[in-house]
């Protein structure tokens, strides 16, 4: 099973409200990714997670809120969005470590931020 | 300069025409190296990784060259379902993506 599940595909929210994306993977990984692509440009990374910690986080503002309650479980938390921050996001992973393989994406949440 | 940089394209192809890509990268500690393909609303999918000696998956061959930085994708006798974006991507104990080329083979 090489699959990256996202929940949900689509999701529209006002600038108030609070939501969450969920991604989950059963491959085993222990890297696991949150990317947003605007369109017309490539996957742009915002946080990762290693073995269920947080490694990396690339400024991102703090309205997004990353969440990895256990090894095959991420989430992203919403909150008082943007209309710019509507975009494809996407999550990813990989097996982790320092011998990092290639990294396999779920479909996507496409948000619109109204 | 950009981590990963590559040709935007669009490259326009007929039917059966070879197309190369290619793709550079600043980081010499890179450790691993793909191209994804990605289509149009879609999420980026694995096409190959790219070794040290080159490798070959039917129509596609990927080369690495360390010292130049330097990583190429060859697709030959194209077909009409190649049209997509391909994006090289680069490990450097994170996913580096270049901005990708889009390709249109036309009938």
């Amino acid at each position: 099973d090489t699959e990256v599940t996202q929940t949900p595909k689509h999701l529209v929210m006002g600038m108030t409200n609070k939501k969450s994306l969920k991604c989950e993977q059963h491959m085993g990984h222990r890297a696991m990714y949150w990317y947003k692509q605007k369109a017309k440009k490539p996957p742009e990374l915002m946080f990762v997670y290693s073995y269920e910690k947080l490694s990396i986080n690339e400024s991102v503002p703090s309205r997004f809120s990353p969440e990895c309650p256990n090894s095959s479980l991420l989430n992203l938390h919403l909150h008082a969005l943007q209309p710019e921050d509507s975009a494809l996001y996407l999550c990813a992973s990989s097996t982790g470590g320092r011998m990092n393989t290639e990294a396999f994406f779920g479909q996507g949440t496409r948000l619109t931020v109204v | 300069r950009k981590e990963v940089e590559q040709d935007p394209g669009p490259f326009n192809v007929p039917e059966g025409a070879t197309v190369a890509f290619n793709c550079t990268y600043s980081n010499s500690a890179s450790q691993s190296f793909f191209w994804y393909r990605q289509d149009c609303r879609k999420e980026p999918k694995l096409l190959m990784s790219v070794y040290s000696s080159g490798n070959e998956d039917g129509r596609f061959t990927a080369q690495l060259n360390r010292a130049s930085q330097y990583i190429s994708l060859l697709i030959r006798d194209s077909k009409l379902s190649d049209s997509a974006t391909y994006l090289c991507v680069v490990n450097v104990f994170e996913l580096i993506f270049g901005q990708g080329t889009t390709l249109q083979v036309k009938p």
